[in-house]
């Protein structure tokens, strides 16, 4: 099946620090992927949609000059957090979908990344 | 934008009882619905979906209904286990541009009491 993979898994870092956390898909090429930001014991919200060779689509409140999302290959996105504050301490998960899947269309499905737990000081 | 709401936000059943978590959306232009699982700490599984010209889908003990005219749909799990126990999150996904954009629920954390 589709796997994703997200590093590092964990990540302490000081305040005004920034943060560099990688989404990959390991056997499968995606245009598109997602990031996702989840509190303890809260849903998945949905950050923004990052396209392969173009600006990411963030969603509204999400502040792109803070978050920033580089999506340079088909197996591979990034996400910057910059001058990271405490309050951005939080649990981050992308997803892929399989470029493949509907004759190249894309498939629905989202497979998700193990997710990366930032902790700033 | 797409608003999808999950009730119950607990849920606890005993085990070989049935559990439904039920969820409503907002767009009548969402047009897939998939559940995911998600155990403490991991990363959500797809455990079952549905497309919005289908009315029930149904895997082993999980069965998935969506009613279109009233904008919700319900997961429903028969005989549970102990190994159901996680937190359930629906979602709605709208057709895009840049592809299907998933609105998630605020989540059910199911326990089966052995």
């Amino acid at each position: 099946g589709a796997v994703v993979s997200q590093h590092p898994s964990r990540v302490i870092c000081k305040s005004g620090t920034s943060v560099k956390i990688e989404c990959r898909s390991l056997d499968f090429q995606a245009t598109t992927m997602f990031w996702y930001r989840q509190f303890p014991k809260q849903s998945l919200m949905l950050m923004a949609t990052s396209n392969e060779g173009s600006k990411a689509t963030y969603e509204q409140g999400v502040e792109k000059d803070k978050f920033l999302i580089n999506h340079a290959s088909l197996t591979l996105s990034t996400l910057t957090v910059t001058s990271a504050h405490p309050e951005d301490s939080s649990f981050y998960i992308c997803s892929a979908r399989d470029w493949d899947k509907n004759g190249g269309a894309g498939g629905e499905t989202q497979y998700f990344g193990p997710g990366t737990r930032l902790l700033v000081l | 934008g797409e608003n999808v709401e999950q009730h119950p936000s607990t849920l606890s059943v005993q085990e070989g009882d049935s559990a439904v978590i039920k969820c409503t959306y907002s767009d009548s232009a969402s047009n897939y619905f998939p559940w995911y699982k998600q155990e403490l700490g991991k990363r959500p599984q797809l455990i079952i979906d549905i497309r919005s010209n289908v009315g029930e889908k149904k895997d082993q003990r999980i069965a998935v209904t969506l009613n279109k005219t009233a904008k919700h749909f319900s997961l429903h799990i028969t005989e549970t286990q102990p190994e159901d126990s996680a937190v359930y999150f629906c979602a709605a996904s709208i057709s895009r541009n840049t592809g299907n954009q998933f609105y998630f629920g605020t989540g059910t954390s199911l326990t089966v009491i052995p």
